[in-house]
Order: structure tokens, then C-alpha cells, then sequence
């Protein structure tokens, strides 16, 4: 059972314009919320993250929202750039103890067209 | 700063012969994790470690899979033997502490004929 799903495969926005991940998840006990980048042959790295007890967290071009009632994050990235061609992965997270367990979604492909 | 560092990047296995993988993680990060990642899916973690100690392998088949980081910065994981299965993208990450962010490596990319 996929306790955080992104349901959008791939994303092709034109350059310029906005682009939005969205990102769903099914348990409650998550509290805090991450997105990576991931390049081609590269590892995932870390893009911005939101608290659960926010509803919004902004980085620049990239704002992150929370809508905890629907299960429900989403990454808008304003304007878009064909750098920012990549896989998006959506992570939630719990406290495990001392320790803070990720667990990934599946991947949006953003493909960004000068 | 160096990222984290994986080696091989790439290896090609006939199915049932051993492979090893190898993270040297940031310096100064005591938190080290494996993760696997199959086509078209998110990493899911195998096992994290807190210096040399492993403190959460519940998801690392332990039939065939081992993993060890003996002085508590290099870590290994190997499988053996290998199954068709296994091919995957190996991720390694390392954080300053478990509650900290997360350095992912490039991953090695394993394919089983």
C-alpha cells in the first residue's frame, strides 16, 4: 500500500509559466514533508521542505503548500526554467524515535520546453 | 565539501554470483543509509546506521543481503547471490544525524542477467 503517491507520471510546461507537482498522502502520522530533485544519473537532492504545522513554506521560485485535510502537498515552481528539467520525488516523513523515517513517492518527470 | 561517494556506478551480474557496493558518506555525517530504488519508483530504505551500529535493517532481506560499516564511516552492501529482481539503482545517503537532512550519492546501477 502506497502511503504517498504521486500520480502524475510526467509534467511538460513551457518555459516561463508555472509548473505544479502534486503529491498525496494516506497516513496521518506524517508530520514533515520534503521534496528532491533528481538529474539523470545523479542522486536525489533536497529541494525544500514544509512542517505539518505550516500550510505554506516559499524558497525563491519554489513555495511548497500543505493542505493537511485532504492529504494533499503540492510544489509550485514560478517561473519555470528549462533547467529545472528533472524528476521531482515528494517524501513524508515520521519520527521514529530519535530519527526522522522518509518515505518517497514514486516520481514526477518535469519536462520544462524552452 | 565532497558528496557522498558510491562505487561501482555500474555493474552487470549473471544471476546467483555475489556483488558488493561501497559508500564512503560525507565526513562527519554519522548517519548513513542504504536505499533501493526499482524503475519508475521512489527509494525505499534497506537499512540505516548511527556510527557502526545498524538501528533499523527491518526492510533489508536478510537471506541474502548484509551490510556493514565497521569503523562507522565506509559502508558495504552486498548481495548474494543475486537474483533478476535485485536490478535496481543502489542509493546511499548520509546525514550529521538522523533527524537531519538527507545527502543521497549517484547510486550504482545494478543489472542481472
Amino acid at each position: 500500500d502506497q502511503q504517498v503517491k504521486q500520480n502524475s507520471p510526467s509534467l511538460s510546461v513551457q518555459e516561463g509559466r508555472i509548473s505544479i507537482l502534486n503529491c498525496d498522502y494516506t497516513n496521518s502520522m506524517f508530520d514533515y514533508f520534503l521534496w528532491y530533485k533528481k538529474y539523470p544519473a545523479e542522486g536525489p537532492t533536497f529541494l525544500i521542505s514544509i512542517s505539518s504545522i505550516k500550510d505554506k513554506n516559499e524558497d525563491g521560485r519554489f513555495t511548497v503548500f500543505l493542505n493537511k485535510s485532504a492529504k494533499h502537498l503540492s510544489l509550485h515552481i514560478v517561473p519555470s526554467q528549462p533547467g529545472d528539467s528533472a524528476v521531482y520525488f515528494c517524501a513524508a516523513s515520521t519520527t521514529l524515535g530519535s530519527a526522522r523515517q522518509l518515505t518517497f513517492g514514486s516520481g514526477t518527470q518535469l519536462t520544462v520546453l524552452p | 565539501e565532497a558528496g557522498v561517494v558510491q562505487s561501482p556506478r555500474y555493474k552487470i551480474i549473471e544471476k546467483k554470483q555475489p556483488v558488493a557496493f561501497w559508500c564512503n558518506p560525507i565526513s562527519g555525517h554519522n548517519t548513513l543509509y542504504w536505499y533501493l530504488q526499482n524503475l519508475g519508483q521512489g527509494p525505499e530504505l534497506l537499512i540505516r546506521y548511527e556510527n557502526e551500529e545498524a538501528v533499523d535493517d527491518s526492510q533489508l532481506p536478510k537471506d541474502r543481503f548484509s551490510a556493514e560499516r565497521l569503523k562507522g564511516v565506509d559502508s558495504t552492501l552486498k548481495i548474494q547471490p543475486a537474483e533478476l529482481g535485485d536490478s535496481a539503482v543502489y542509493l546511499c545517503a548520509s546525514s550529521p544525524g538522523a533527524y537531519n537532512e538527507q545527502f543521497f550519492g549517484p547510486g550504482t546501477r545494478l543489472t542481472v542477467l
